[in-house]
């Protein structure tokens, strides 16, 4: 079946514009993960959502970012008054629940530049 | 929070020589440590994984080892060949954590 897919594949805008990431889970997946990949660095969790449980939002670095998600469908990550250090790959990874026993699937990651 | 750390960031190998990539964790209920495997451009994939209940585990030319007592373990290719090039992250979860906590990467070149 599908996997994960992400729109746009690229976003480039500039600095102090407001940008959304969108992610579409695999269907019947109730996790969804949102990650943030610097340049050569590795993968850095921003916030998850577990069905209708309120979201883990720990991992967002600033209140400029937001994620919403309707039900177990897509997900939007929302960055707001971008910066440059904002640039990075987004990636978005769904799972059949929350947690140690379900393997994590990606998606091919937004790569947001802000100039 | 768990910190995992990964050793080495870049590792060259000759083509049918082995690799070895290892990482440490500071959580000591962390209970799954999953490996995935990223090419250059691509998505991160899932590659092998491993629980706290078992120290080793093998899936043809991927094996990990995993060290509870030095909170540490440890992913080794074999055989090694230019497909295996990639960066390669390791990852840890403790059992009331809901999110995956990763290492930075270690780039694999396989050299013909």
């Amino acid at each position: 079946g599908a996997g994960v897919s992400q729109s746009p594949s690229n976003k480039v805008t500039e600095k102090g514009k407001d940008v959304e990431l969108r992610c579409d889970p695999i269907s019947g997946h109730t996790a969804l993960y949102w990650y943030r990949q610097r340049l050569g660095q590795g993968l850095e969790f921003l916030i998850y959502f577990q069905g209708n449980s309120a979201p883990d939002k720990s991992g967002l670095p600033s209140d400029r970012f937001s994620a919403e998600r309707t039900g177990e469908s897509v997900s939007t990550l929302t960055i707001q008054r971008t910066q440059q250090e904002d640039s990075a790959v987004y990636l978005c990874a769904s799972s059949l629940a929350a947690g140690q026993a379900y393997e994590q699937y990606f998606g091919p990651g937004t790569r947001l530049t802000v100039t | 929070g768990e910190n995992v750390e990964q050793h080495p960031s870049t590792l060259s190998v000759q083509e049918g020589d082995s690799a070895v990539i290892k990482c440490t964790y500071s959580d000591s209920a962390s209970n799954y440590f999953p490996w995935y495997k990223q090419e250059l451009g691509k998505r991160p994939q899932l590659i092998i994984d491993i629980r706290s209940n078992v120290g080793e585990k093998k899936d043809q030319r991927i094996a990990v080892t995993l060290n509870k007592t030095a909170k540490h373990f440890s992913l080794h290719i074999t055989e090694t060949q230019p497909e295996d090039s990639a960066v390669y992250f390791c990852a840890a979860i403790s059992g009331s954590a809901r999110q995956l906590t990763f290492g930075s990467g270690t780039q694999l070149t396989v050299l013909p």
